[in-house]
């Protein structure tokens, strides 16, 4: 069973530059959640994603990103016009459904470099 | 946001138990509890979780208070490969599987 796929593993952009983050979530699996972990700081929710849906992008920050889940493909997280800021590990996870009872499964991430 | 309080690190010796305390006091009984890991620069891990009895699985034991307002993880030997940070969640905010990490428990296992 082929677990979270993320890519790419690494991501060098300039300034003002755009980002596109790929998911895959696991076979099965039509739930998926984004996180940002800035460095040396702990993980953040960002969106959570339905296929086709967004249920809450309450951690999003409200310029630059946007999620989807297509209901074909991996899911996306953009960033337009990237800053220094942006720099960080950006985490995707997937669940088969959504209630609390389901742990969730992490890929190895994206690490987004800005120059 | 129902909040989790967890000391900032512990120090272990390969091959002991340890046992990682999380405190809860706000928990509804809705509220899952969830613990995850993160070795060095890789994504999280699901670790083990429960609701209200104690749990086991191949990787832990979860052992839950009677009033669910603590519990602790329980690595039964620790292995050079359990050093990672441990976090303890509670799953249930707006009614579905949000994680709020917090700064968890930095294990070190020394050989």
């Amino acid at each position: 069973n082929a677990g979270v796929m993320q890519n790419p593993r690494h991501l060098v952009r300039r300034r003002g530059q755009e980002a596109r983050l790929r998911c895959s979530p696991m076979k099965g699996h039509s739930h998926v959640y984004w996180y940002r972990q800035l460095p040396e700081e702990g993980l953040k929710f960002m969106v959570y994603l339905q296929k086709e849906n967004i249920i809450d992008e309450s951690g999003m920050p409200k310029e630059r990103f946007s999620a989807e889940f297509p209901k074909e493909g991996p899911s996306i997280l953009r960033i337009q016009q990237v800053v220094r800021g942006d720099s960080a590990a950006y985490f995707c996870a997937s669940s088969p459904a959504g209630d609390s009872n389901q742990p969730q499964h992490f890929g190895d991430g994206t690490r987004l470099s800005i120059l | 946001d129902a909040k989790t309080t967890q000391p900032n690190s512990m120090e272990s010796n390969e091959e002991e138990p340890v046992h990682l305390p999380c405190n809860h006091s706000t928990i509804s009984g809705t509220d899952y509890i969830h613990w995850y890991r993160q070795l060095p620069s890789q994504g999280p891990e699901y670790v083990i979780h429960g609701l209200t009895s104690n749990v086991n699985n191949r990787m832990a034991s979860l052992a839950i208070a009677e009033d669910r307002k603590s519990s602790t993880l329980i690595l039964h030997r620790a292995t050079l490969r359990d050093a990672a940070v441990y976090y303890c969640i509670l799953s249930g905010v707006g009614g579905y599987n949000k994680l709020i990490f917090g700064a968890g428990t930095r294990l070190a296992v020394h050989p």
